[in-house]
């Protein structure tokens, strides 16, 4: 069974302070990671990832793969308080005929306190 | 361009009753997605549809809930009857990917429906 592990579940920091989220997985075939950001409403794409060892950066949030160790990170660096959400990975297996069947973790709740 | 519409936003049933939601995807994607997201847990898929054909429902309980797309744009998912476990915010996504171009990327989520059974 596809698989998805966050963590931690949940974390507080200060604002300026510098976070790390991890995503471990276990997919069959797998295509591709992607990151979500959701606030209190519709989870918001942030990066999609394919390809081992390739930074991805948006601002002050980059994420890697690592294919053979079957992980992602998230970084955040200076967070600020509009970073707090919950921080979710999703897997994409693929196999199938169509693409986009993601299975996602439980997500990491992230809070930062000014 | 117009995002995912969800409607209605917020609905409070009793158990055993019946409910339904309603998505309409961005315009020309092809293939539209039905998640369940329980409190503290991340979006489970519920069903998949390509245009207006089911492509997954392994995760569908069957027995209570039942999707359709029939004109391969908007899309409606009804439970009947409800259970309290239900609780939770149905969301709808959509992409844009086609049969055989194998695209990988973003789903565009809707706000969802926050649905509370008492």
């Amino acid at each position: 069974e596809d698989k998805v592990v966050q963590s931690p579940l949940s974390l507080v920091v200060h604002e300026g302070d510098t976070v790390t989220l991890n995503c471990s997985y276990e997919v069959t075939n797998f295509r591709s990671l992607l990151w979500y950001k959701q606030e209190k409403k519709a989870p918001t794409f942030l990066f999609m990832l394919t390809s081992s060892g390739i930074e991805k950066k948006s601002g002050r949030l980059s994420s890697i793969l690592d294919k053979k160790e079957l992980f992602s990170i998230l970084n955040i660096t200076a967070t600020q308080t509009g970073d707090s959400a919950v921080y979710l990975c999703a897997v994409e297996p693929g196999g199938g005929e169509y693409g986009n069947k993601l299975v996602f973790g439980a997500g990491t709740i992230l809070r930062v306190k000014s | 361009e117009a995002g995912v519409a969800q409607s209605p936003r917020y609905k409070i049933i009793e158990k055993r009753q019946s409910v339904a939601f309603w998505c309409n995807p961005i315009s020309g994607h092809a293939t539209l997605y039905w998640y369940q997201q329980i409190l503290g847990q991340g979006p489970k898929l519920l069903i998949q549809f390509q245009n207006n054909g089911v492509v997954d429902d392994s995760q569908l309980p069957k027995d209570r809930f039942s999707a359709e797309r029939l004109k391969g744009v908007d899309s409606t998912l009804k439970i009947q009857p409800a259970k309290l476990e239900d609780s939770a915010v149905y969301l709808c996504a959509s992409s844009p990917n086609f049969m055989g171009q194998g695209d990988t990327g973003e789903l565009f989520f809707g706000e969802g429906s926050r649905l509370t059974v008492l």
